[in-house]
């Protein structure tokens, strides 16, 4: 059973450009959580998603970023003219039935803005 | 929200030491997670303990739910225990999970 898979492992990208990271969950997870982490900082939350619904959004900054979870394919974070202070970690995690259940990290996306 | 704090932000041990993390939350938690951040980046959960103890290998964890904290035991460390430890909660009918800020365990030879 494959783990959560994340890409790209890293990313960089210009001032003003777009970023896109795609998370796979679990097999069987139908819920995905984003957290980003700035170096030698902890993981804060940025959203949670379910198929094809944003169920908690409380933790994304109201411009420049979006997300998405489709009925098929990846869940996809979008940064849109991406700034330095972008730069960070992102982590998506899954589980299979929210949050009564442990919660499984991808690898992560290591998004560096020039 | 919840507050998560840990403690002690830093540690130091040689091989072979025993050592206790403690997580404490500021409210009545529905679930509570244990994480380790090695130092390729990657986050392993290591338990998913709401409540009362429980054990895998050289580690252990108990979460006294009723006095809002939890502990997490390592016993005869080694060198690939180094790292960053998370403790994470969920709180009443918040659907996010909140980490804490983290221990930084160092083992030495």
């Amino acid at each position: 059973n494959a783990g959560v898979m994340q890409n790209p492992r890293h990313l960089v990208r210009r001032r003003g450009q777009e970023a896109r990271l795609r998370c796979s969950p679990m097999k069987g997870h139908s819920h995905v959580y984003w957290y980003r982490q700035l170096p030698e900082e902890g993981l804060k939350f940025m959203v949670y998603l379910q198929k094809e619904n944003i169920i908690d959004e409380s933790g994304m900054p109201k411009e420049r970023f979006s997300a998405e979870f489709p009925k098929e394919g990846p869940s996809i974070l979008r940064i849109q003219q991406v700034v330095r202070g972008d730069s960070a970690a992102y982590f998506c995690a899954s589980s299979p039935t929210g949050r009564d259940s442990p919660l499984h990290f991808g690898n992560g996306t290591r998004l560096t803005v020039t | 929200g919840i507050q998560v704090e840990q403690s002690p932000p830093d540690l130091i041990l040689q091989e072979g030491a025993n050592s206790t993390l403690r997580c404490n939350f500021s409210d009545s938690v529905n679930n509570l997670q244990w994480f380790h951040q090695n130092p390729w980046g990657q986050l392993i959960n290591l338990f998913y303990i709401p409540s009362g103890t429980k054990q895998n290998g050289r580690l252990s964890a108990t979460t006294v739910a009723t006095e809002r904290y939890s502990l997490l035991y390592i016993s005869s460390s080694q060198t690939t225990d180094s790292g960053v430890y998370f403790c994470a909660a969920h709180t009443g009918t918040a659907s996010k999970l909140t980490f804490g800020t983290g221990t930084r365990l160092q083992v030495t030879l």
